[in-house]
């Protein structure tokens, strides 16, 4: 079975700084995606950012990149020049390549921001 | 559109007691699930539809049903609440299983099981 491990209960980091968010996943499947999504104190599930596993490039959205090690099953989170309203829970998911929408989840991480 | 919303907000139940989580989205989507969320734990899947009539178990669908009769909406049945079922619970949908169909998830019900 798929597994998704955030060995970070929380982080903190100060505001206009960077933060890096780790993730490890474990799978046999060579067609898969991985996704970050926030949760704020509102409970909403917001996606972040996304991954396709064969590509190569990371994916990059505005001040939010990741670093996609496929060999080491490694997803991290980078978050450039911090705002407060980043502020919330950020959660690591895969999801099987082929077949329905069923996200597998990590723990999560809970990020402060410093002002 | 309203996306994807779930009724109750919060729901307090009593040990055995039924009831039934609505969610409901008008964006035309096939693909419609349920995850529970539990302190320090990410979301896990409860059930799933990849389309009206059709519905398959996630990783955690014990003591809960669900039916797809419609495309628009999900309900999710807890038939004898038990208290290991308080949790927070969030509905979600998609257009397809593509990498770009994204899953917008409902703002979540919180229930509690006494």
């Amino acid at each position: 079975a798929q597994t998704v491990t955030q060995s970070q209960p929380e982080m903190s980091v100060q505001e206009a700084e960077t933060v890096t968010l780790s993730c490890t996943y474990d799978t046999s499947e060579s067609d898969y995606y991985l996704f970050w999504y926030k949760q704020p104190p509102s409970r909403q599930m917001i996606l972040v950012i996304r991954q396709e596993a064969y590509k190569q490039q990371n994916a990059t959205e505005n001040r939010f990149s990741v670093n996609f090690q496929k060999a080491a099953k490694s997803f991290s989170l980078k978050i450039s020049d911090s705002q407060l309203g980043d502020a919330a829970m950020y959660f690591c998911a895969y999801r099987w390549g082929r077949g329905a929408q069923k996200l597998v989840f990590g723990q999560g991480t809970r990020l402060t921001i410093n002002p | 559109n309203a996306g994807v919303t779930q009724t109750p907000k919060f729901q307090v139940l009593k040990t055995g007691q039924s009831m039934t989580l609505q969610c409901a989205q008008d964006m035309n989507h096939e693909y419609m699930s349920w995850y529970r969320q539990d302190p320090g734990m990410g979301l896990r899947l409860i059930h799933y539809s990849v389309g009206a009539g059709i519905t398959d178990q996630g990783e955690v669908p014990n003591g809960y049903n669900v039916s797809r009769s419609t495309t628009e909406d999900f309900p999710l049945r807890l038939l004898s609440a038990a208290p290991s079922q308080t949790s927070v619970y969030f509905c979600a949908s998609s257009f397809g299983q593509g990498a770009s169909d994204e899953q917008f998830f409902g703002p979540g019900t919180r229930l509690t099981v006494l």
